[in-house]
């Protein structure tokens, strides 16, 4: 089993370009998460899915979109990269009471 | 506003206890997790309190008082492994976990 698999795992990205990080989990959780972790700070949601069909907007939206047409997937999207974008983002998911969310391994991605 | 206060960075002993405090003030609450991230890798699980009082696992425990806004994390027999960040995390009102900033913990021998 594999749980929650990101990918790419780093990226250097121009500034104004578009990328997508993919996120895929095999443990058919209804609820996944988009966090960034910069140093100093603590994890900031970034989006949400309750489930298939359905997004929300976390504490830091603005840049990012996301999508939920199945289950097991869940991208987000950069549409036009900044530098202030350059973090880690962990993609996470959970199902259930209480609200344990079990994370994938990051994407570390720098915008120049 | 809401926030989740943790220590930066404490440092301890091969063998020794160390116990990583975290306060919070948020609008709701519906529960505490205490999560460890080793450098370069994603948070893992470790423990969770909805109700005041200790819950033990293992070499963790981990103590909740509601009233006072405060849990901590309690570390026993330490080892080299247990080197790590340890975030402390609270569901809120809307159910959404806030996330303190992390306590990196240095175990020396």
């Amino acid at each position: 089993i594999a749980g929650i698999t990101q990918a790419p795992t780093s990226q250097i990205l121009a500034a104004g370009r578009r990328m997508t990080l993919r996120c895929t989990q095999d443990m058919r959780h209804n609820a996944m998460y988009w966090y960034r972790q910069d140093l100093g700070l603590g994890l900031r949601l970034i989006h949400y899915s309750n489930t298939a069909g359905t997004t929300g907007k976390g504490e830091v939206p603005d840049g990012y979109s996301v999508s939920r047409a199945n289950t097991d997937d869940f991208p987000l999207t950069l549409a036009s990269a900044v530098p202030s974008q350059t973090s880690v983002y962990f993609c996470a998911s959970s199902d259930g009471d209480p609200n344990i969310q079990y994370f994938g391994a990051g994407t570390r991605l720098s915008v120049l | 506003g809401q926030n989740i206060d943790q220590p930066t960075e404490m440092t301890a002993t091969e063998g020794a206890i160390v116990q990583i405090n975290c306060t919070y003030q948020t609008s709701g609450f519906n529960g505490l997790f205490w999560y460890q991230q080793h450098a370069g890798e994603a948070p893992t699980f470790l423990s969770y309190n909805v109700l005041d009082g200790l819950e033990e696992k293992g070499r963790f425990s981990s103590f909740l008082s509601r009233s006072k806004g405060y849990s901590y994390l309690l570390l026993k027999e330490l080892q080299m492994k247990d080197s790590a960040s340890y975030l402390c995390a609270v569901i809120g009102s809307n159910y959404q976990l806030i996330w303190g900033a992390g306590t990196k913990l240095i175990i020396k021998p």
